[in-house]
């Protein structure tokens, strides 16, 4: 029944490593969402997706690599991890059809690199 | 650029005290505003979201008033209970840009 789910919740990796976070929405949206969460709580967009398409994309390393296979899924690739990528990335989506409309998010994946 | 200015927590009261918590924001559209409440350990979850001017948002007890003249969105309660302990996070979405900006957030605790 979970309308965002991401998997995994824990991601515990050394620097250098290449991981992947997928993230998966059963609620027929649209638009899916990528956020980072930094260790004082602050979220920041990273990628947005529409239908497929990207539609945004803030100023992120580009060692971070957004993947939308269909428009239920969307996946976070991440290469040669460093210190500084710990954080919490939650994915999030909306209907395309107003702007105005919330989006849903899921739980998050905690990426602790050592 | 769009931005939005939370007051800095932690905010610790006491059970059935009156919350209230300071969000206000800068929009180069119209935008529509929200407040999410994050518990430990989970996602986000919509409180409650105002689409235009003078709209009042209100879920669970809490309320907010969209104030275009003031800029604000302020988050209130009247009284507040232990398991309202949380961060909750100011956000708008404004036209032509589908994707929220948010403050920093502001912990609240609780006590009994």
């Amino acid at each position: 029944d979970t309308a965002v789910s991401q998997t995994p919740k824990y991601l515990v990796t050394q620097m250098g490593n290449d991981k992947s976070i997928k993230c998966e929405q059963n609620l027929g949206h649209d638009t899916m969402y990528w956020y980072k969460q930094d260790s004082k709580k602050f979220l920041k967009i990273m990628f947005s997706y529409n239908n497929k398409e990207l539609i945004i994309n803030e100023t992120v390393p580009n060692r971070f690599s957004p993947k939308s296979p269909d428009k239920a899924h969307l996946n976070l690739h991440i290469n040669s991890l460093e210190l500084g990528d710990s954080a919490v990335y939650f994915c999030a989506s909306s209907p395309a059809s107003s702007y105005n409309s919330p989006l849903h998010f899921g739980n998050g994946t905690r990426l602790t690199v050592t | 650029g769009d931005s939005v200015t939370q007051m800095e927590g932690p905010v610790t009261l006491s059970e059935e005290a009156f919350l209230t918590i300071n969000c206000t924001y800068t929009a180069t559209g119209y935008p529509s505003l929200f407040w999410y409440v994050q518990y430990p350990g989970e996602g986000l979850q919509l409180l409650l979201k105002a689409t235009k001017a003078d709209d009042k948002g209100s879920n669970k007890g809490f309320e907010a008033t969209y104030r275009k003249e003031t800029t604000s969105f302020h988050l209130e309660k009247g009284s507040v209970q232990v398991s309202d302990s949380a961060v909750y996070f100011c956000a708008l979405m404004d036209t032509g840009r589908r994707a929220l900006t948010f403050g920093s957030g502001t912990r609240l605790q609780v006590q009994p």
